[in-house]
């Protein structure tokens, strides 16, 4: 098993829907969870970051964590054109500030 | 956010030529900070572990002899691409984070994308 893994999509959302967005990891991966927004051609930006079990809410953003099943979503509501863009989930791994990617969800906002 | 500013941000060399990328924290001091590469319609591959003082540790299959990190100071790195080929064009991008516990976020510089002809 990767040691974070997410589902390539792409992932279509009409406009002004939710767009869910998983990540499962595996035991080598620590407690805290990131999700970076990387548009084409530029650097990922930090979206949210989450380190309880449960939900964190940061405007049209949900970040889940649910620790016994070992899966972390994002969860994007009323989508915009301008969310489209591919998400990348992150865990630290061995050392403690070192991350650990997912190859990323792109999703595609239709109008 | 703390920011991490990247130079240059996208670069053209000839093939056997090396190219020098510089990582700066620009608001905070880095102990640590983290080089990746990224190929079209690929994730982020974790490419070397740079470490202020002492020798950078490099992810398996990075060729530390070609790929040379210089981590100077507690706000500079810099990666070298030594005698750069075509198959080694790609995106680079460094990453920082402001402390060492497991909450804390990396933050990216702008990339370098590299092209080798």
């Amino acid at each position: 098993q990767k040691e974070v893994e997410q589902n390539s999509g792409p992932l279509s959302v009409p406009e002004g829907a939710i767009a869910s967005l998983n990540c499962t990891y595996s035991d080598r991966v620590s407690q805290s969870f990131f999700w970076y927004r990387q548009y084409s051609g530029k650097s990922p930006e930090l979206i949210m970051s989450i380190y309880s079990n449960g939900d964190k809410e940061d405007g049209r953003f949900t970040a889940q964590l649910n620790k016994a099943s070992q899966y972390v979503s994002l969860l994007i509501r009323d989508s915009q054109p301008s969310d489209s863009a591919t998400y990348l989930c992150a865990g630290h791994t061995g050392t403690a500030s070192k991350l650990t990617f997912g190859t990323g969800t792109r999703l595609q906002v239709t109008l | 956010g703390a920011v991490v500013s990247q130079h240059p941000s996208w670069v053209i060399c000839k093939s056997g030529t090396s190219v020098k990328i510089e990582c700066r924290s620009l608001d905070f001091q880095a102990t640590t900070m983290f080089w990746y590469r990224q190929f079209p319609k690929q994730s982020l591959m974790l490419m070397a572990t740079s470490n202020e003082g002492s020798k950078a540790t490099y992810e398996q299959g990075v060729e530390k002899d070609k790929f040379l990190i210089n981590h100077a100071s507690l706000t500079l790195s810099t990666l070298t691409v030594t005698s750069a080929h075509p198959e080694d064009s790609s995106f680079y991008i460094c990453s920082a984070s402001r402390d060492f516990d497991l909450n804390t976020e990396a933050f990216f510089g702008q990339g370098t994308r590299l092209t080798v002809v």
